[in-house]
């Protein structure tokens, strides 16, 4: 079965920094992956996705993901990060006909 | 769109009362999620339905919970009778195809 490791419960950036949120999966085939980003009081948003071809993915919002095969890694980044960025981010796998796997989720705190 | 719908954003009853929680899905989305988030346990998925049939229910904690769809347009989760445990952020999700979902803002349940 499926899973998803997100090594980092809680992170500290300061405003203008650059930011990477860590992410590992098991899967046994190729996988679907994402990134979704819960701001306080909200739904989870989808900020990117992969699914094949291009290892490194844009999003919304400026971030941007980079599939790594040979160590399970889907790591999330950030090369200039905003004060409204402050949230809790959820790295999630998948398959054809799979269901989705959401990992525990890393709260992204931003120091002016 | 307006994206998926939940109702109410809050909730607060009494242990032992009876809760339902609501969920109008995106148009000409097939599928649709339950999820209940924890500070303890995180986002787990609960129940998925496809074209309003129940799919995998396995992630339903017990008999209490119950979840209906009676069309493609509105999605009922009951909680019957409500313990303080239950006490969650209920979400709902959509999605064309069950890998990229779509999730409401949630239902916060408190559970005196």
């Amino acid at each position: 079965a499926q899973s998803v490791t997100q090594p980092d419960i809680h992170i500290t950036v300061s405003e203008g920094a650059s930011l990477e949120l860590r992410c590992n999966y098991s899967y046994g085939a190729t996988p679907y992956l994402f990134w979704y980003v819960q701001s306080p009081g909200q739904g989870l948003q989808l900020l990117l996705k992969y699914f094949s071809g291009d290892t490194l993915v844009q999003g919304i919002k400026g971030f941007e993901a980079e599939f790594k095969r040979s160590q399970s890694s889907f790591n999330l980044r950030k090369p200039s990060v905003h004060w409204s960025d402050a949230a809790e981010y959820f790295c999630a796998v998948g398959g054809s006909g799979d269901d989705m796997r959401f990992g525990a989720g890393t709260r992204l705190t931003v120091k002016p | 769109d307006a994206g998926v719908i939940q109702s109410p954003r809050h909730e607060v009853t009494e242990m032992g009362q009876e809760v339902t929680l609501r969920c109008k899905p995106i148009s000409g989305h097939d599928y649709l999620f339950w999820y209940r988030q924890t500070m303890m346990r995180g986002l787990e998925l609960l129940i998925y339905f496809n074209n309003n049939v129940p799919i995998d229910d396995s992630g339903m904690p017990e008999d209490r919970f119950s979840a209906k769809m009676p069309n493609a347009s509105f999605s009922t989760l009951k909680i019957q009778p409500s313990e303080p445990r239950d006490s969650a952020v209920y979400f709902c999700a959509s999605s064309p195809t069950k890998n990229i979902q779509y999730f409401g803002a949630g239902t916060r349940l408190s559970v005196l």
